[in-house]
């Protein structure tokens, strides 16, 4: 089965530095993915991490640990255009599906 | 190269009616997956299809039906419609099944 947690909504300054947590409980797990999703548009691929560990793409990283079933996206230098949800959406080879968490609104002050 | 287009955009359809809905993937990928949005629900997998064939199904009632067709296209039909169908309609395509999917615009979906 899938059972996926994350915050429902966070709240964060302009130039500060936010992590989003996720933790998943997903049957023949194979990796995870995390999306962003501005009001009103579509989801928008961030990262995918198979592997444990930090991986990093400009302001934003994401972390993956298989054995506690954990996650995270870090995102630095947060800007105003990061104000959106963050789907946190784990995959399993045994079905081969993606499913997504319920994301966590994240909203930047100025 | 194109992204991934879906029409209509905007549907207004009465209690009972059905509708289809459709969803051209960006060119060479063969999977096609269907989702259904909701605020209080959020992203909802419905479908997956792949080179035509049905490869994974979501917990939605058989009301929701879908297809593909051998270009890659794919239409999603849902018969009966009750109020609660009222959501945005997402399909997202990927070159291959578990792969980075690009997502279309949606379809805002409206029973009255």
């Amino acid at each position: 089965g899938q059972n996926i947690d994350q915050p429902t909504e966070m709240t964060a300054t302009e130039g500060a530095i936010v992590q989003i947590n996720c933790t998943y409980q997903t049957s023949g797990f194979n990796g995870l993915f995390w999306y962003q999703q501005h009001a009103g548009e579509a989801p928008t691929f961030l990262s995918y991490n198979v592997l444990d560990g930090l991986e990093e793409k400009g302001r934003f990283s994401s972390f993956l640990s298989r054995s506690k079933g954990y996650s995270y996206l870090l995102l630095k230098e947060l800007q105003m255009k990061d104000s959106a949800s963050y789907l946190c959406a784990p995959s399993s080879n045994r079905d081969d599906k993606i499913i997504f968490g319920k994301g966590t609104r994240l909203h930047i002050l100025p | 190269k194109a992204g991934v287009t879906q029409t209509p955009r905007y549907l207004i359809k009465t209690r009972g009616q059905q509708v289809t809905l459709s969803c051209s993937p960006i060119s060479g990928h063969r999977s096609v997956s269907w989702y259904q949005q909701t605020p209080g629900q959020g992203l909802q997998f419905l479908f997956e299809y792949f080179s035509e064939t049905q490869r994974n199904k979501g917990n939605f009632p058989g009301r929701f039906s879908g297809r593909q067709f051998s270009n890659s296209r794919s239409e999603m039909n849902v018969s009966t419609l009750e109020l609660g169908d009222s959501a945005l309609y997402l399909c997202a395509s990927s070159a291959r099944q578990v792969d980075e999917q690009y997502f279309g615009p949606g379809t805002r979906l409206t029973v009255t």
